[in-house]
């Protein structure tokens, strides 16, 4: 199972917006509108805020949003506030393979 | 309220064996894949199992395949993890998870939209 590519860190002054990338291949991210992202503080229950790459669940913030373009799928957040801190993972279904794979993770700090 | 409760973690000696529960309520528990990830102190998120709704089909990443068996009761709503042959690279918080998707379904992954709070493991000499 081949993880996801994301960056190790992201960071952005408050009321700004930042965004995160996530690659995948031609089997997953590329073909698929299934990429979801989770947000995970530590300490807590990861929480899924995007799902079919660009839905946001009932509750979540609309300052959370997905896209997609290729093989590249992200995560914007906008109006970056200090509990947005957190790890923020993606993941994908992938034909090629009967399990997933999380991305390899972006920490997300506020200036 | 839809509610998962994992339980059974501990300080487990190398080739151990340790059972995960995990605790359903609020939803048709039946309906829904249920999948364990885990996360390695200072690591990132990983995928390790899920099973369909009905039990059959499982699957496991190569890092448990062959030492980690998922199953399901539906009758009481759980999920469980029975864990073998247990390594100091097994020492995690682990998390159960359900799938969002119901069905019909046309793929496993639909995205996981309700954890529980986690159960640490940890394998030591």
């Amino acid at each position: 199972q081949s993880a996801l590519t994301q960056p190790a860190s992201v960071s952005g002054s408050p009321g700004h917006s930042i965004t995160i990338s996530c690659t995948g291949t031609s089997s997953d991210v590329d073909n698929y509108d299934l990429v979801s992202w989770y947000q995970h503080r530590p300490g807590t229950a990861p929480k899924l805020v995007i799902y079919d790459g660009a839905k946001r669940p009932s509750g979540v913030s609309d300052r959370f949003s997905g896209s997609k373009s290729g093989n590249t799928a992200s995560l914007t957040i906008s109006e970056l506030q200090a509990e947005d801190e957190a790890d923020y993972y993606c993941c994908s279904y992938a034909s090629r393979t009967t399990l997933g794979a999380f991305g390899t993770g972006t920490r997300v700090t506020v200036l | 309220q839809v509610h998962l409760v994992e339980s059974g973690g501990g300080l487990i000696v190398t080739g151990g064996s340790l059972r995960l529960s995990c605790a359903a309520s609020g939803f048709t528990f039946r309906d829904y894949y249920m999948s364990w990830v885990r996360q390695a102190p200072g690591k990132g998120l990983e995928w390790i199992s899920y099973i369909s709704g009905g039990g059959s089909p499982t699957y496991y990443s190569d890092s448990v395949k062959g030492r980690f068996s998922i199953s399901r009761d539906n009758a009481k709503g759980s999920v469980y993890l029975e864990m073998k042959n247990l390594r100091a690279d097994d020492t995690a918080v682990y998390y159960c998870a359900r799938d969002r998707g119901r069905p019909p379904r046309n793929y496993y992954y639909y995205g996981m939209d309700v954890w529980g709070q986690g159960t640490t493991v940890t394998v030591s000499s």
